[in-house]
């Protein structure tokens, strides 16, 4: 059974570093790229990024490039989100998603749970 | 905000049928895939490319394309179907994502 189980609800102040995380179990976790989705409250879907583990090939949504950063680690199975300098803007909730591929077509078949950030002073 | 778009909400009776769109220019090259939230809940994917389901999703849930126009349909819709609904496709350029701005379905 494919799962994605994301690390747990985080509060922090303003300028603080953060890195969030995603464990992947039940299939082979270089074979597909994992994708970063972030909501804010009572907002819609944004795309941050995606990361191919095999190789850590990342490509970032426009709108986040520069603003966080997407890592993997082969030997755990495990992706990340980690941010150097908080700001209240990035409070949301951030989903991981196995990411897969249909021709041109990128789909999300299995989501983490979601992690809640929480960013204020 | 998004280059494609969503109905903001529709509402069906229960066990009609409702259709879901997503409107943008990519969607005249590309295919969608569908997003089914519920409150308090990750997303779960229900539609992806021209017409597929995932394994444990109702045959009630489809797709379809036309023109810049990309469809989710619910027939026989029922209680649980009261969800948010994002479509994602490639953006105009090719070389990214992006989700519609979602549906509120409610199932009166």
């Amino acid at each position: 059974e494919v799962q994605l189980v994301q690390s747990g609800a985080e509060v922090k102040k303003p300028g603080e570093s953060l890195k969030i995380s995603c464990k992947a179990s039940g299939y082979i976790f270089t074979s597909n790229w994992i994708g970063w989705v972030r909501q804010t409250p009572g907002k819609g879907l944004e795309w941050v990024g995606i990361i191919y583990p095999a190789d850590s090939d990342t490509r970032y949504s426009p709108s986040f490039q520069g603003q966080a950063t997407i890592s993997a680690d082969k030997s755990t199975s495990t992706a990340y989100l980690q941010w150097s300098g908080l700001k209240a803007s990035d409070t949301a909730m951030y989903y991981c998603a196995r990411v897969g591929f249909l021709e041109w077509l990128l789909y999300l078949d299995y989501w983490g749970q979601g992690t809640l950030v929480t960013v204020s002073s | 905000s998004s280059k494609v778009t969503q109905d903001p909400a529709v509402s069906v009776a229960l066990g009609q049928t409702v259709r879901i769109t997503c409107q943008g220019d990519s969607l005249r090259t590309y295919y969608a895939s569908w997003y089914q939230q519920k409150p308090g809940q990750a997303p779960v994917l229900v539609i992806y490319g021209k017409n597929n389901r995932p394994s444990g999703i109702p045959d009630r849930f489809s797709g379809s394309n036309s023109g810049n126009t990309a469809s989710l349909t619910i027939t026989g819709t029922q209680a649980e179907d009261e969800a948010d609904y994002y479509c994602n496709t490639r953006d105009s350029s090719g070389n990214h994502w992006e989700f519609g701005g979602g549906t509120k379905l409610t199932v009166l």
